[in-house]
């Protein structure tokens, strides 16, 4: 929704190639969340991250809230990174989570 | 084994239909979910539950109720369908509190209203 905005809305790589999703958030609210949805459907989790940095393997989730802005970086894309991934917000800190529409990302061998 | 359970995996009903949705889940999270999918867009918050008979509204609440009556079972009713509810609803747990550190989704129900 409006609340929180991603970029780009999709995005088309060759594997090997590193992508930046962004995720803006129009409250200084934190508890920004990374979630990827597999191509079937299927939602996983990737980060809980209400500031700073964390890292996962390839990816790394980074948070700056006082800007209101998220981002995930994926490095070294491989085709099974094919799918949408969600940043989600708690803008009212009660645990409802507000969704961005996603960023639809193709990795091509 | 942590998981989430999602019953039914499809569902067609006629419009004026009751519909119910099942979900469970095996790691005795306080903190249950439904949401919603529509094609090309994120998550929509229905129902949160906190815990047991503990429910609160999400962002689209009409049209819906919730029922938890255990901590492991978390149900979704659409009262009189209607074509609009067409859509995957999808169920989620998590740790206790409202940090929701980290979500466990089922698999989602592809719910068809005709």
């Amino acid at each position: 929704g409006q609340q929180v905005q991603q970029s780009p809305a999709s995005l088309v790589l060759q594997e090997g190639e590193n992508a930046e999703l962004q995720c803006n958030f129009s409250s200084t609210a934190t508890r920004l969340q990374w979630f990827y949805q597999h191509p079937g459907g299927r939602l996983v989790s990737l980060f809980y991250n209400p500031s700073g940095t964390k890292h996962t393997g390839r990816l790394t989730s980074t948070t700056v809230t006082n800007e209101r802005r998220g981002s995930l970086h994926i490095s070294s894309s491989q085709t099974t990174d094919s799918g949408t991934y969600f940043c989600a917000i708690d803008l009212s800190n009660t645990g409802k989570l507000t969704f961005g529409d996603g960023t639809v990302l193709t990795v091509k061998p | 084994d942590m998981k989430v359970t999602q019953m039914p995996r499809y569902l067609i009903k006629r419009m004026g239909e009751n519909v119910l949705l099942e979900c469970g889940q095996d790691m005795s999270h306080e903190t249950m979910y439904w949401y919603r999918q529509d094609p090309g867009l994120g998550l929509q918050l229905i129902y949160i539950s906190y815990d047991v008979d503990s429910n609160s509204e999400g962002d689209i609440p009409k049209g819906y109720r919730v029922s938890r009556k255990k901590r492991e079972h978390f149900s979704l009713i659409l009262d009189s369908a209607k074509t609009n509810q067409t859509s995957v609803y999808f169920c989620a747990s998590s740790l206790p509190g409202v940090s929701n550190e980290r979500l466990f989704f089922g698999h989602g129900t592809k719910l068809s209203v005709l």
